[in-house]
């Protein structure tokens, strides 16, 4: 079945470090591919996504490109702040709305 | 501005209370809504599907006669955990899918404890 591998966090940054958190998955269709990111105490933010294969999906300076010979979806960002402090989630979905979320990666920034 | 409201936010109450979570679809009427779990540290738990008009389908190992799943209308579905326990304490959020290649929309959360 379909699932989405996620590396272990925590993941402790010093300011305007580079990020990497790696995401795999295993589908048996042509997913559609997501991250999100939850803040402390709160709901779940789409923070970007892809469609098919080559897409990379980017926002507020993060980044992930949809690689489908590696199944996979890393997000990365050249530069994190302490306000980037969050657990993040890779997601799935591949037909009707079924997603599939990783454990979530959880993300310190110090100053 | 949010698209997917969800109510209350956090709750606190004896065990054996029942407990009614909200969750309102705001820009558009959803036929479809989500009802997640989470765990403190792990990843969000799907344990339902809220179909409007009709009996929620709940995931594997999820009660549903203590998850009680009401989706009486395009923009309102509810879950209510009954005679609530200790061990039902978690982080609820609900979330409504747009279909095709778009992303769900999630409210919130409402944080459970029971005492």
């Amino acid at each position: 079945g379909d699932s989405v591998t996620q590396m272990e966090g925590p993941v402790t940054l010093s300011e305007e470090a580079f990020l990497t958190i790696n995401c795999t998955y295993t589908a048996t269709g042509y997913p559609s591919l997501f991250w999100y990111v939850q803040y402390p105490g709160e709901g779940l933010q789409l923070l970007l996504k892809a469609t098919k294969a080559d897409d990379k999906g980017s926002n507020k300076g993060f980044e992930a490109t949809y690689r489908k010979e590696t199944t996979s979806f890393h997000l990365e960002k050249g530069s994190v702040q302490v306000s980037d402090s969050a657990v993040y989630f890779c997601a799935l979905r591949e037909t009707g709305n079924q997603f599939y979320f990783g454990t979530g990666t959880s993300l310190t920034v110090i100053p | 501005g949010a698209v997917v409201s969800q109510h209350p936010s956090r709750v606190i109450c004896k065990s054996g209370t029942s407990v009614k979570i909200e969750c309102r679809s705001l820009d558009f009427q959803a036929t479809t809504m989500f009802w997640y779990r989470q765990f403190p540290k792990q990843s969000l738990m799907l344990m339902a599907t809220s179909n409007e008009g009709s009996k929620a389908t709940y995931e594997q190992g999820v009660e549903k006669d203590k998850f009680l799943i009401n989706h009486a209308s395009l923009t309102l579905s509810t879950l209510t955990v009954t005679s609530a326990h200790p061990e039902d304490s978690s982080f609820y959020i609900c979330s409504v899918g747009v279909g095709g290649n778009q992303p769900q929309h999630f409210g919130d959360g409402t944080r459970l404890s029971i005492l």
